[in-house]
């Protein structure tokens, strides 16, 4: 158990509203990322943290964006959700360095009407 | 184009069966590659793979890399129900310290009893 808690782990929302997605984890671990899963994409990365107030881009961070205000904590937010963002979020961390498996959280399931 | 292609995308067997996954990538730049088991929620790890032809092994599982032919596979050998997941591939690109990972779009592999 990597430790990590994900914030809500179900939402459904509008078009237009603003969303944001928690992750926690309890053990100082500096690196954090967040993907999202959707059918026949696999996981891609959005944004990702090496430390607080350090982050940067992933391969699909159009639309998002994070916030590290302290170690256990990275913030994932939709300005103004649109129904392409439906998808399953999943926030991970490296434990023992960015060059090691990255353990995964039990994804947010977010659904934008 | 980072790119990671994994084959077959599905795939149903039945138990005792031995099967065998594959994922071949085309990266500008490579760390590692990786394989993980996904069930009903997060993605587990299984093998990170640096050097060709060295196995790494666990149990019924096994994967091998050849960096020279930019593919890995997965083997699970005397399958069971219990192997029924998602096993996603990735690649880790090596960029500095940020351990940026990219996805195939996973295999889906269902074992009937």
């Amino acid at each position: 158990d990597a430790g990590i808690t994900q914030s809500p782990r179900h939402k459904v929302t509008e078009t237009g509203t603003p969303v944001t997605l928690r992750c926690h984890q309890t053990e100082n671990h500096r690196y954090m990322y967040w993907y999202r899963q959707d059918p026949g994409h696999g996981l891609r990365l959005i944004h990702y943290s090496y430390g607080v107030k350090d982050t940067d881009k992933g391969e699909v961070s159009d639309g998002y964006s994070v916030s590290r205000s302290k170690t256990e904590d990275f913030l994932l937010t939709l300005e103004s959700a649109t129904s392409s963002q439906t998808s399953v979020y999943f926030c991970a961390i490296s434990v023992r360095g960015p060059d090691q498996p990255q353990h995964f959280g039990d994804g947010t399931r977010l659904s934008i009407l | 184009e980072d790119k990671v292609v994994q084959s077959p995308l599905s795939l149903v067997v039945h138990e005792g069966d031995t099967v065998t996954l594959n994922c071949s990538y085309e990266v500008t730049n490579f760390r590692s590659l990786l394989w993980y088991k996904q069930e009903k929620k997060a993605p587990t790890f299984l093998f990170m793979l640096t050097s060709s032809g060295i196995e790494k092994k666990s149990g019924r599982l096994s994967s091998i890399l050849d960096k020279k032919e930019l593919f890995s596979i997965l083997n699970i050998t005397a399958t069971q129900t219990g192997d029924s997941a998602v096993y996603l591939c990735a690649v880790d690109l090596g960029s500095g310290n940020t351990g940026k990972l990219i996805f195939g779009q996973g295999t889906t592999l269902q074992v009937k009893p």
